[in-house]
């Protein structure tokens, strides 16, 4: 069956920190992928996805994600984080249905 | 622009009391709609799709049924609640009949006692 692996449940930084927040997912064909955020109060919202084309995809709010198909990864990366940066962060997968698989998410606490 | 609703945003119902959730969108038509419970460390699961009025597609066996009255109307049900169906009730929406981002309304918060 298909899945989506998220590496940290929990993950929190100081501010300006780097971020990485890994994503792999089982599937061996054809892929669409997203990156999911929720901000504490808010509705679940799209922060970037990949369907095809350049692996390296920028998002909202200075998020971008790399699609290495070769480790069926799609990381998800920020260089300096900020504050209101906390939130919970999930992956999701889609293989061309109308199922999307989302993975456990991963909870982010920024320190001021 | 398209909105999506969800009510109500908490519930308290005690186990073997029915239950009915409502998600209406608004500004688009023949949406695939789409519920989920989101539960902590687990993401989200889908309990049921729906790409058109009174088709449904069940992801999940369990003791909840929805159904799509109107184009743009999904509805969560269960006849008896278990304490397990405690949790956080998604809806979203995707326009179009080929999966793209997801649309997502507020949440209902559901605790069964």
């Amino acid at each position: 069956a298909q899945s989506v692996s998220q590496h940290n449940h929990h993950v929190i930084l100081s501010e300006a920190a780097s971020l990485e927040l890994g994503c792999n997912y089982s599937y061996g064909g054809t892929v669409n992928l997203f990156w999911y955020v929720q901000y504490p109060g808010q509705h679940l919202q799209l922060l970037l996805k990949y369907f095809s084309g350049d692996p390296l995809v920028k998002g909202i709010k200075g998020f971008e994600a790399e699609f290495i198909k070769s480790k069926f990864s799609f990381n998800l990366r920020k260089p300096s984080v900020q504050w209101s940066d906390t939130a919970e962060y999930f992956c999701a997968v889609n293989t061309g249905g109308f199922k999307t698989i989302f993975g456990a998410g991963t909870r982010l606490f920024v320190k001021a | 622009s398209q909105t999506i609703h969800q009510w109500p945003a908490t519930l308290v119902q005690p186990v073997g009391s029915p239950l009915s959730l409502e998600c209406t969108v608004e500004g688009t038509s023949n949406p695939n709609l789409y519920w989920y419970r989101q539960a902590a460390g687990r993401g989200l699961q889908l309990l049921f799709y729906s790409v058109g009025i009174g088709q449904i597609s069940s992801e999940v066996p369990q003791n909840l049924s929805a159904s799509r009255p109107q184009d743009r109307q999904f509805i969560l049900s269960s006849k008896k609640l278990l304490l397990s169906d405690s949790g956080f009730y998604l809806c979203a929406w995707t326009p179009g009949r080929l999966q793209e981002t997801q649309y997502f309304g507020p949440g209902t918060r559901l605790l069964v006692l």
